[in-house]
């Protein structure tokens, strides 16, 4: 199965920061990346996909980058909604796994 | 309104057997995959497996952690998932959801996202 690798797993940080979770592949994945915020007691919720496309409806400070094995996701201008768990996904293959988890903290 | 609702989840004994439903409205549930995706207490996201449409033969395809013990299956007539679970293990415990899969892009690149998840239903499996 292809690892993913999130970095850091927790960050504290303020309304209005620019903050930058960062998801390593164990292999190449092209850009078959997505995002996923996740709140306390609450489903997921999609954000990017193709490691750079912006799911529809989700805020522009959202963006993504990377390809191969190292992506990012940017949260440009923090605001009090966005404190939250963000995953990174893999859908390279067949067998999906998610990375740990990046906890977005005050 | 596209919304996906679990059932099906409560107390098991180890060893045990429980059968998940997720039923789906507001969209063409037969046009989608479909995946279940699941969260132990204080844990992240783990991906289960898949169901995919009638397009692709209905074919599925599973995690390692549960390969052999867990089966997806689904009704296309009554837009519903199942996740049929045997030999449950204590670690097994978590909150389950339904997940639909979307696709973007242009052949042959296509991207598959998990964009609408069901609430959930909590699994727990104990003596």
């Amino acid at each position: 199965d292809i690892q993913m690798t999130q970095s850091p797993s927790s960050l504290s940080a303020s309304v209005g920061d620019r903050v930058t979770i960062t998801c390593r592949a164990s292999q190449s994945i092209s850009n078959y990346l997505n995002w996923y915020q996740q709140k306390p007691g609450k489903a997921p919720k999609f954000l990017i996909y193709a490691a750079s496309s912006l799911q529809s409806g989700v805020p522009s400070r959202f963006s993504g980058s990377g390809s191969g094995t190292d992506f990012t996701l940017t949260i440009s201008g923090l605001q009090p909604e966005d404190f939250a768990t963000y995953y990174c996904q893999q859908s390279y293959n067949n067998v999906w796994t998610f990375g740990q988890g990046t906890k977005v903290e005050i | 309104e596209v919304q996906l609702v679990e059932s099906g989840g409560g107390l098991v004994q180890p060893g045990g057997s429980l059968r998940l439903s997720c039923a789906a409205s507001g969209f063409t549930f037969s046009d989608h995959y479909m995946d279940w995706v699941r969260q132990a207490p204080g844990k992240g996201l783990e991906w289960l497996g898949r169901a995919r449409d009638k397009v692709h033969s209905y074919t599925t395809e599973y995690a390692a952690s549960v390969k052999g013990r867990f089966t997806i299956s689904r009704d296309d007539s009554e837009s519903s998932l199942y996740l049929q679970m045997d030999s449950l293990k204590t670690e097994d415990t978590a909150v389950y959801y339904c997940v639909r899969l979307s696709r973007a892009g242009s052949p042959p690149y296509y991207y598959y996202a998990m964009d609408v998840w069901g609430q959930g239903t909590t699994v727990t499996v104990s003596s």
